[in-house]
């Protein structure tokens, strides 16, 4: 059974960049089948993907539109984790954020984390 | 990109009853599309994938039918845990969520 536990602050200032790690148990971040994700949860936005990495042969990269340009995930391999970079954070990108495993459906989830974007 | 939208945005239901939730999808999915129950505090989990296979070790008065673009959950005989808000997914290209339907006690 595939566990994910995420670590990161909890408040950020605002222009700021979001920096969450989620580490994998019980899979490979380099699966050939997998996928690892972000999403974050809002009132305001409700449930939002934000992207996600894969592995097939190659590293592949996908986001969503809304988070595009300021937005990075990244794996690594040497410690089965993948993190989430969102810069140039204001208010509205406080949400509780999710990591989460799958290629279709969602499979695993992490804990969420809280994050506040104040000064 | 694909907007997914539910309806309604409340239902309110006694418990035993049957409860009918709604999703569309702006362009077709095919049955690409999930459905997940969130409760207060904790992240959502899976109940139905592929449109209409219920995920390991959901009940089977949780069914869900549609192709294309509508899609519905059905909860029959609703049980005291079944109180929670509701979100379909597609994963036909990426993936969105609808906005989530709240299913509570009438």
């Amino acid at each position: 059974q595939v566990q994910l536990q995420q670590s990161g602050p909890g408040l950020v200032k605002p222009s700021q960049t979001l920096s969450l790690t989620c580490a994998i148990s019980g899979d490979s971040v380099s699966s050939n089948s997998g996928a690892w994700n972000w999403i974050r949860q809002s009132p305001s936005r409700g449930l939002e993907w934000l992207g996600r990495t894969y592995y097939r042969s190659k590293w592949y990269y996908d986001y969503a539109d809304s988070v595009k340009s300021r937005t990075t995930i990244n794996p690594d391999t040497s410690k089965n984790q993948f993190s989430l970079h969102l810069n140039y954070v204001t208010p509205e990108d406080t949400a509780v954020y999710y990591c989460a495993g799958g290629a279709g459906t969602i499979d695993s989830w992490g804990q969420g984390t809280l994050v506040t974007v104040s000064s | 990109e694909i907007v997914m939208t539910q309806s309604p945005d409340t239902l309110s239901v006694s418990p035993g009853e049957r409860a009918t939730l709604s999703c569309r999808a702006s362009q077709s999915v095919s049955s690409n599309l999930a459905w997940y129950q969130q409760k207060p505090g904790q992240a959502p989990s899976l109940l139905i994938y592929d449109a209409s296979t219920r995920a390991t070790g959901i009940p089977a008065r949780f069914s869900g039918s549609g192709s294309g673009t509508e899609f519905t959950l059905t909860i029959s005989g609703l049980q005291s845990e079944d109180f929670a808000v509701y979100y379909c997914q597609q994963y036909t290209d990426l993936w969105t969520f609808g906005q989530g339907t709240k299913v509570e006690i009438k």
